[in-house]
């Protein structure tokens, strides 16, 4: 079974400027979770997405966004880009019907910096 | 404010040895533990979880552990590998607002 897949794996943005990350989720998993990882702070929850729906959220502004389609890709924008944005963001998906503790698994990744 | 802790930012252990890892938590809200490991250009995989209602969790070399009193939990690795060499994220659940909350990290390194 392939696993979750995120593209791109780098970006590079100047500041202002938007950007739009893609993750494709593991067959039959219907949870697609994204992170913000950076230096000293773990790895941030973004937002969570079921069934095309946003589930949860994390404490970021608005600027950050998401959205999941139909066949649970899923993806993030973020607009009016900050250096204070430059890191990693994950995406994780995990099956999640009724046990929300479902194991999630994690894509390697898209490194993004802001200029 | 951070509700997962892992204030140790690195740990090297003798090949052979015991790495344990650390890991508090604030929220008392937090009723399932996990512990990721994470390679270089790699996403965090999954490797042992434990529920509150258990005191330790054993999966063969992994072992958790979890005070609920103190707040803590600790992850127990033997005998240490060189390919354990990684950074570990403890991450707790929240059953309230079901949000899972990672630590910021710990890198252990194994010496042959």
């Amino acid at each position: 079974k392939a696993g979750v897949t995120q593209t791109p794996r780098y970006l590079i943005k100047t500041r202002g400027q938007q950007v739009t990350l893609s993750c494709s989720p593991i067959s039959g998993h219907r949870s697609v979770s994204w992170y913000q990882q950076t230096p000293g702070q773990g790895l941030q929850f973004l937002f969570e997405y079921f069934s095309e729906t946003q589930r949860n959220k994390g404490n970021f502004p608005g600027r950050f966004s998401g959205r999941q389609f139909s066949n649970s890709r899923s993806e993030m924008n973020v607009s009016t880009l900050e250096l204070g944005d430059s890191a990693l963001y994950l995406c994780a998906s995990s099956f999640s019907t009724s046990g929300r503790r479902d194991t999630q698994y994690f894509g390697p990744g898209t490194r993004l910096t802001v200029l | 404010d951070q509700q997962v802790k892992q204030n140790s930012p690195s740990l090297s252990v003798q090949e052979g040895r015991i790495s344990i890892l650390n890991c508090d938590y604030t929220n008392s809200m937090f009723d399932y533990f996990l512990w990721y490991k994470k390679y270089p250009a790699e996403g965090p995989t999954f490797l042992i979880s434990i529920s509150s209602i258990k005191d330790k969790n054993e999966d063969g070399r992994f072992t958790v552990f979890l005070n609920k009193s103190a707040k803590h939990l600790s992850l127990h690795i033997v005998p240490s590998q060189p390919g354990d060499s990684a950074v570990y994220f403890c991450a707790a659940y929240n059953f309230g607002n079901e949000k899972l909350t990672f630590g910021t990290g710990t890198r252990l390194t194994i010496i042959p």
